[in-house]
């Protein structure tokens, strides 16, 4: 079945740019979408349609979708990024969230 | 100001029901496809189903097909997900969220969420 592969643990240092990947067979034929989840609070939309960015979501953050790979990228990483964060595509009628991957600002 | 509010959470034994609710505001209801997905205790998001605009259209992921039922009554501006064979697997956090687009949906926003726990 099709599936999404994330790493589970992305580090990085204030002010440099991390990048969170998602993988899956030909995924640049599926629009991904990225959602930033706090602890204890709902999920947030911050990317939808593979590079869109939502009113209000900071311009830091961007997206791209190429080959089997997906990626977030947020640059100037501020400590207020660290957070779970989720790709989802479509397959078939079925919705698919990556395992999530853990940003770690130190 | 788009809102979800969901509600009816709650402790129920293995093999019981359950329905839960989701109430809407700040947008057209009735124009917008809606979803619900769930989190069980420290672990990812996982789709559980979407159901379109009218209600003509239902979608299920595979551990849940058979079981859990998705409505919505647009004149009350309300999402329903009715729960049955409840297994232990099925504890975790519900979600509803507004899901936009045409044949492929991004879900926001999302609702603050109710816990469903499973256990005798």
């Amino acid at each position: 079945s099709y599936e999404l592969t994330q790493p589970p643990s992305v580090s990085v240092s204030p002010g440099q740019t991390a990048s969170i990947t998602c993988s899956a067979d030909k995924l640049e034929h599926q629009y991904v979408y990225w959602y930033q989840q706090k602890p204890g609070q709902s999920p947030v939309l911050v990317i939808f349609r593979d590079t869109m960015r939502p009113s209000g979501i900071p311009e830091r953050f961007s997206g791209s979708n190429s080959g089997n790979t997906a990626t977030l990228t947020i640059s100037g990483t501020q400590s207020l990024d660290e957070a779970d964060y989720y790709c989802q595509a479509w397959d078939s009628y079925i919705a698919l969230f990556g395992g999530g991957t853990k940003l770690t600002v130190l | 100001e788009v809102q979800l509010l969901e509600s009816g959470g709650s402790l129920v034994q293995p093999g019981g029901s359950l329905r839960l609710s989701c109430a809407g505001s700040g947008f057209t209801f009735s124009s917008s496809a809606m979803t619900w997905v769930r989190q069980a205790p420290g672990k990812g998001l996982q789709w559980v189903s979407t159901i379109s605009d009218s209600g003509d259209r239902t979608y299920y992921a595979d551990s849940v097909k058979g079981r859990f039922t998705i409505s919505r009554d647009n004149s009350k501006n309300t999402l329903y997900l009715q729960m049955s064979s409840l297994r232990v697997d099925d504890t975790a956090i519900y979600y509803c969220a507004k899901a936009t687009g045409t044949t492929s949906n991004w879900f926001d926003p999302w609702g603050q969420g109710t816990l469903v726990t499973v256990s005798s």
